[in-house]
C-alpha cells in the first residue's frame, strides 16, 4: 500500500522568509511518481511538479526548489523568499508508474499562511 | 484552451438522496479520474475511466458510480447520500492514449453538503 506523509499541518511564515515544506512517502514500487500540488481556496490543484523515481536530481524553478531523497523516502519542497500569494494548502502525492500518473494517493497536506 | 470544468459547483441534498456530478475534461484528454476531498484532508481516489469504462477504483463503496461518454465527459453519481459524503469532489483529466504521459489537470470541484 502507498502512503504519503506530510507531519506539518500549518505553517506560518513572514514575507521574504524561506520555508520548506516536508514529504515522506511510503511504496513497495519501485517505480514511481512523485508530485506536490498547489491548493488556493477557489479549490483547484494547481501542478508544481512530478519527479520520476529514477530521477534524484534536484529541480529548481523560479523560487520553488525540491530535494528528493531515495534514501530517506523524502521529496521536501522549499520556498524562497516567500510571497502573500504563496498562501494556500500544498499536497505531496505518489503514484505508480504504471497508472502513468493518473491515479494519486496524496498526503493530508500543510496549510502555508504568508503574513505581509 | 478551456480547462477541466465541473458543474455545478455548490449543491445541497438531504440524507438518502441521489446526486449527479458532471465534468468535462481538458481539450485533447481522453480519461478522467475523480476525487473526493473531506474538509482539511487530503484527495481520494474514487476511480478512473478511460474509453468510456471504469479502468480502476479506489476504496468506494457501490453507492458512488460513474459514466465516460463518447465525448470524454464524464458523470459521477451518488446514491443514498450519507452525511459523511460532503466533501469537494474533484474532476481531473489526463491524455492516456499513444502513450500519453497521464499528468493530471484538476477542476475547481463541487462542493457537495449533505444534510
Amino acid at each position: 500500500a502507498q502512503k504519503v506523509t506530510q507531519a506539518q499541518t500549518e505553517i506560518s511564515v513572514v514575507e521574504k522568509e524561506d520555508v520548506t515544506l516536508d514529504c515522506v512517502y511510503e511504496t513497495r514500487d519501485t517505480t514511481y511518481y512523485l508530485f506536490w500540488y498547489k491548493q488556493p481556496p477557489s479549490g483547484e490543484l494547481v501542478f508544481l511538479i512530478r519527479r520520476n523515481s529514477f530521477d534524484e536530481q534536484n529541480e529548481i524553478s523560479g523560487r520553488y526548489s525540491w530535494n528528493f531523497q531515495k534514501s530517506t523516502s523524502s521529496f521536501n519542497f522549499t520556498i524562497t523568499a516567500s510571497q502573500v500569494v504563496d498562501s494556500a494548502v500544498y499536497f505531496c502525492a505518489l503514484s505508480e508508474a504504471k497508472t502513468s500518473g493518473s491515479r494519486l494517493t496524496f498526503g493530508e497536506g500543510t496549510q502555508l499562511t504568508v503574513n505581509p | 484552451d478551456a480547462g477541466v470544468t465541473q458543474s455545478p459547483t455548490h449543491l445541497i441534498k438531504t440524507r438518502g438522496q441521489q446526486v449527479t456530478l458532471r465534468c468535462s475534461p481538458k481539450s485533447g484528454h481522453d480519461t478522467v479520474s475523480w476525487y473526493q476531498q473531506a474538509l482539511g484532508q487530503g484527495p481520494q481516489f474514487i476511480f478512473q475511466y478511460y474509453e468510456e469504462e471504469e479502468r480502476q477504483r479506489g476504496n468506494f463503496p457501490d453507492r458512488f458510480s460513474g459514466h465516460q461518454f463518447p465525448n470524454y465527459s464524464s458523470e459521477l453519481n451518488v446514491n443514498a447520500l450519507l452525511l459523511g459524503d460532503s466533501a469537494l469532489y474533484l474532476c481531473a483529466s489526463s491524455f492516456l492514449g499513444r502513450g500519453g504521459g497521464g499528468e493530471l489537470f484538476f477542476g475547481e470541484g463541487s462542493r457537495l453538503t449533505v444534510l
